[in-house]
């Protein structure tokens, strides 16, 4: 069975840049998984940021963006604000219509 | 806007059935494919079923095939998740979230139903 993986937490100071990453357990994401990244507060529906790889949602500020990271996905904060402290989750389409979900990555800013 | 409300939540015991149903508004139901995820207690996200615009096709992610039954009424904007012999692992938030179709994605999602199986 094949497990999307994401760093489980992340710390950024306030101004800073990080890159979150989604991967495979076996084999490579590519752009045909059509990755997406999703953001969650506590209490909260997720959000979408980030579809087909690199383009960003209505309304998402353009700190946010993503890429390809050789054999993963990723998703880079750039200017993180303590409002970006949230978890994210990379989402990979799988074929024959199933999709899966990362661990998540649990972002703190600070 | 795009809205989409989910309902029917509760507590069930171990083995029990339960439905829930996400009323959509605000866009073309019937031209969209709709997904269900869900969300353990202090877990990530789970996808769990996704039915075509139509409803031609389901399909099921592995832990609730042959258990869940994900369907729609495009006459009533309304998606629902049929749930049988449910279990304390099935334990969850609920969201349904619309599908973006050629861009593979999940774009609108509601604010969640809970469902907690226990005796």
């Amino acid at each position: 069975q094949t497990v999307v993986t994401q760093e489980p937490s992340f710390s950024v100071s306030p101004g800073g840049t990080v890159t979150l990453t989604c991967g495979l357990s076996s084999g490579s994401v590519s752009t045909s998984s059509y990755p997406s990244w999703y953001q969650q507060t506590p209490g909260q529906p997720p959000r979408t940021l980030i579809y087909n790889t690199n383009n960003r949602s209505s309304g998402v500020p353009d700190r946010f963006s993503g890429s390809m990271l050789g054999n993963k996905a990723g998703l880079t904060i750039t200017g993180a604000q303590a409002d970006d402290e949230s978890d994210y989750y990379c989402g990979l389409y799988m074929g024959s219509g199933i999709w899966v979900f990362g661990g998540g990555t649990k972002l703190t800013v600070l | 806007q795009v809205q989409l409300v989910e309902s029917g939540g509760g507590v069930v015991q171990p083995g029990g059935s339960l439905r829930l149903s996400c009323a959509a508004s605000g866009f073309t139901f019937s031209s969209y494919g709709m997904h269900w995820v869900r969300q353990a207690p202090g877990k990530g996200l789970e996808w769990v079923a996704y039915i075509q615009f139509d409803g031609t096709n389901q399909y099921y992610a592995d832990s609730v095939k042959g258990r869940f039954t994900i369907s729609r009424d495009n006459s009533k904007n309304t998606l629902y998740v049929q749930m049988n012999s449910l279990r304390a692992e099935d334990t969850a938030v609920y969201y349904c979230a619309r599908h973006r179709g050629s861009k593979l994605y999940l774009d609108y999602w509601g604010q969640g139903a809970l469902v907690t199986v226990s005796s």
